[in-house]
Formats: structure tokens, C-alpha cells, sequence
């Protein structure tokens, strides 16, 4: 499995976009990045998965380079709500389960 | 998306009890499902991969025999905590994914165990 590093922690202003950089150097051909997110107290929630070049949904937007060793995930405008840590994966399947390891996370804290 | 379940939300046992926990997958079948631990401001650690019909896989300093795994049918996992002691005392999450590749997984709403 791909090591994962994020910055620890992030401070932001209610209203702006965040973006959230991950390094995953020893990414595989086969493997995938995808970021969770989690609230105190709660299980992490899927947010966003991708493979390569740009992915959108209605929550965030995931920036991969070509070679794919790193990933932005953005969060056009936070809210206080957004207050959680993002988790970035990278993992392949493997006998037809994929064996989710998290890293340390990133600790977003959005200001009023 | 998918839903998985856990119950309880949160347990509180005495020391030398045993404590289960489910997981449910509550709108797909999941042959393999994940059990997670997490301390408090610590990320969570993969304690087991629960497969369905046989044996549950344990990550390395994980004792089978203090945390058992039975995953019974397709949308069922349970994990036990035997003899619980207060270091025991943690958040217990646990996943799923629906079986076709490259999919999410999905996590449950994390049970918190307090042994006193």
C-alpha cells in the first residue's frame, strides 16, 4: 500500500476554498486516491475517489497530476461544518477487496 | 450510497466482562468487511479484515483471541471484545464495500467502548 503524507493541520476562513495536497510517491499503476472525511465521534464519510486528472462532485473537486504522485482535494467555500479531518487514500485491489489503511489525516479547522 | 450499521453506538462494561459489537451492511452483501480502532486524536488502525464463512485476518500486535471475529453471512460481522480491560476502551469502527471493484468503502457510525 501507497504511504501517504498530509499536512497535519489547516486553518480557514468561512467562504473560502480550501485545497488539501497529499503526497503519494510510490503510487501504483493500479491503485486509486480517495479522501474521507470524519467528525468527531462519527465513521469517516466518503467524500471523493479518483484515478487520474480532475474528478467533481456536488461536495469537493480532486486535482490529480499526470503522475500521479500527489493529490489536491478542494472545498470551494467551507462552512463551519466542514471542521472534520480528511483522510487521503491510496490502495488497489487485492482478491477482490481493497484493504483500507488510513494515514494521520488532515485536521481542517474552518473560522468564523 | 450504501449504509453499514453498528450497534451500539457506545457500551460501557466492567473490567473482565466480553462485550460484541455488530456491523451490518444494511443494503448490499459484503463478503469482506474491516474492523477499525481509534484512540482519541489518533487516526484509526486496522485491526482485522472479517471475510465471510472463514477466518478473520489480523493485522500484526492484534490478539485473535482477545478480539474475536465471527462474520456469519453476507451482511453481518461482529466483534467481540473478551475480557475487556480500561486500555481496551476506544472507538471500534467498521467498514464494508460492496463487491465490485474500486468501489468506496463505507463506514459504520463507530461504536465507543468504555471499560470502567
Amino acid at each position: 500500500l501507497a504511504k501517504t503524507t498530509q499536512p497535519i493541520s489547516m486553518d480557514s476562513y468561512e467562504g473560502q476554498e480550501v485545497n488539501i495536497t497529499c503526497s503519494h510517491n510510490n503510487i501504483a499503476t493500479n491503485d486509486y486516491i480517495t479522501w474521507y472525511q470524519q467528525f468527531p465521534s462519527q465513521g469517516p464519510r466518503f467524500i471523493i475517489q479518483g484515478y487520474k486528472t480532475k474528478v467533481t462532485n456536488e461536495v469537493a473537486s480532486l486535482f490529480i497530476p499526470a503522475d500521479r504522485k500527489s493529490s489536491t482535494l478542494s472545498l470551494p467555500r467551507v462552512s463551519l461544518s466542514d471542521t472534520a479531518v480528511y483522510y487521503c487514500l491510496v490502495g488497489r485491489d487485492s482478491g477482490g477487496y481493497q484493504k483500507v489503511t488510513f494515514g494521520i489525516g488532515t485536521k481542517l479547522q474552518v473560522i468564523p | 450510497g450504501a449504509v453499514v450499521s453498528q450497534h451500539p453506538s457506545w457500551v460501557i462494561c466492567k473490567s473482565g466482562t466480553s462485550v460484541k459489537i455488530e456491523c451490518r451492511s444494511l443494503d448490499f452483501q459484503a463478503t469482506t468487511m474491516f474492523w477499525y480502532r481509534q484512540f482519541p486524536k489518533q487516526s484509526l488502525m486496522l485491526m482485522a479484515t472479517s471475510n465471510e464463512g472463514s477466518k478473520a485476518t489480523y493485522e500484526q500486535g492484534v490478539e485473535k483471541d482477545k478480539f474475536l471475529i465471527n462474520h456469519a453471512s453476507l451482511t453481518l460481522s461482529t466483534l467481540t471484545v473478551t475480557s475487556a480491560h480500561p486500555e481496551d476502551s476506544s472507538f471500534y469502527i467498521c467498514s464494508a464495500r460492496p463487491g465490485h471493484l474500486n468501489t468506496e468503502a463505507f463506514f459504520g457510525q463507530g461504536t465507543r467502548l468504555t471499560v470502567v
